[in-house]
This record gives C-alpha cells, structure tokens and sequence, in this order.
C-alpha cells in the first residue's frame, strides 16, 4: 500500500520569507512518481510537478524548488520570497505502476501568507 | 487546450434526493478518474476509466454511487439517496494513456447534503 505524510497542518509567513512543506512517501514499489499540487481556496487542483523514482535531481522552477531524497523517502517543496498569492492549500501525492497510476493523496498542508 | 470541467460547481439538496455530477475531461484524454475530498482532507480515490470502460471502483463507493462513460469523452456520477456523510467535494481528473502517471484536475463540484 501507498502512503503519503504530511505533517504540517498549517504554515502562516509573512509575505517574502520562505516556506518549506514537507512531505514524507511509502510505497515498496521501485518505480513510483511524486507530485505537488496547489489547491487555491476556488477549489481546482493545479498540478506543480511530478518526479519519478528514477530522478533524484533537485528542481527549480521560479520561485518553486522541489527537493527529492529517496534515503529519506522525502519529497520537499520550498517557495522563495512568498506572495500573498501563494496562499492556498498544498497537497504531495503518489502514484505507483502496480496501482495503475491512481494518486494517494496526503492531508494537505494549508499556506498562509500575509502581507 | 481547454481543461477538465465540471458541472455543476455547487450542489446543495435534501437527503434522500438523487444527484448527478458531470465530468468533460481534457479532449483526447482516455483515462478519467473520480476522487473524493472531505474538508481539510486530501483527495480519495472513487472509481476510474479508460475510454468507456470502467476499470475500478473504490470500497469507498457504496452501491448508491454509480458512474458512467457511455462513449469515452464525458462522465457522469450520481449518488442515489444522499445522506449527509456524502457532502464533500467531487473532483474529475484526466490524463493521457501515454503519460497516464500525470493526472489534471477540474475544478470540483462541491455537494452539500441538508
């Protein structure tokens, strides 16, 4: 079975600090892929990013950076220099082959940030 | 490239009444999923298909849920008898055989159950 942990529940910064959310994955399969998505108070979730098991290279997108360790079954995501518009709620996810791709969610972690 | 939508955004209804949700996935997206998300809750995996052919359903939808696909493009599902336990948001997800591990998401038909 699949598992995604994500322990903060709530995170509030102050507009241009950082914030991390942390996510922690179990799966025994060896292929596997891990996402991001963003969940604006509209409701819609917006993909961010996927990885696969196979790539463990850390990515930067804007102001989004993903980190991957998979000695610590952790997928980490950092916002640099928050914005208001960052506010919204952050969901990591997994997807495993023997499960044919159906994405196991983690709770959430609710971002607050305020001007 | 349009995205997933989803109507109606809004359900609000009585207990015991039947509703239907409807899914239009991105165009030539073959697979289709449905999820659950209870508040302050992650998405939970409902039922999914691959063009007309429903390929699972989870042990979270009773004999009260049912979905379709009659012709591969759109989806339809709908609750029998709601009770309140199904207030939630039902989101529709597509995604491409060929790349069938990245789900898009619509943007979720929010059901309230009086």
């Amino acid at each position: 079975a699949q598992k995604v942990t994500q322990a903060q529940t709530e995170i509030s910064v102050v507009e241009k600090e950082d914030v991390t959310l942390d996510c922690v994955y179990e799966t025994r399969d060896t292929t596997y892929y891990l996402f991001w998505y963003k969940q604006p108070p509209s409701g819609e979730l917006v993909f961010l990013i996927r990885r696969n098991s196979f790539d463990e290279q850390n990515e930067i997108s804007g102001r989004y950076s993903w980190n991957f360790q998979k000695s610590t079954s952790s997928f980490n995501f950092t916002i640099t220099a928050s914005q208001v518009v960052d506010s919204a709620v952050y969901f990591c996810a997994l997807s495993v082959s023997s499960n044919d791709y159906k994405l196991s969610f983690g709770a959430g972690t609710t971002v607050t940030v305020r001007a | 490239d349009t995205g997933v939508s989803q109507d109606p955004r809004h359900k609000i209804t009585k207990r015991g009444q039947n509703v239907t949700f409807r899914c239009d996935p991105i165009s030539e997206h073959n697979r289709l999923y449905w999820y659950r998300q209870t508040l302050g809750q992650g998405p939970e995996f409902l039922t999914y298909f691959q063009n007309e052919a429903q390929l699972e359903k989870s042990r979270l939808l009773s004999d009260r849920f049912s979905a379709e696909r009659p012709k591969g493009s759109f989806s339809t599902l709908e609750i029998q008898r709601t009770e309140q336990g199904d207030s939630a948001m039902y989101l529709c997800a597509s995604s491409l055989v060929v790349e069938v591990e990245t789900q898009y998401f619509g943007p979720g038909t929010r059901l309230l159950v009086l």
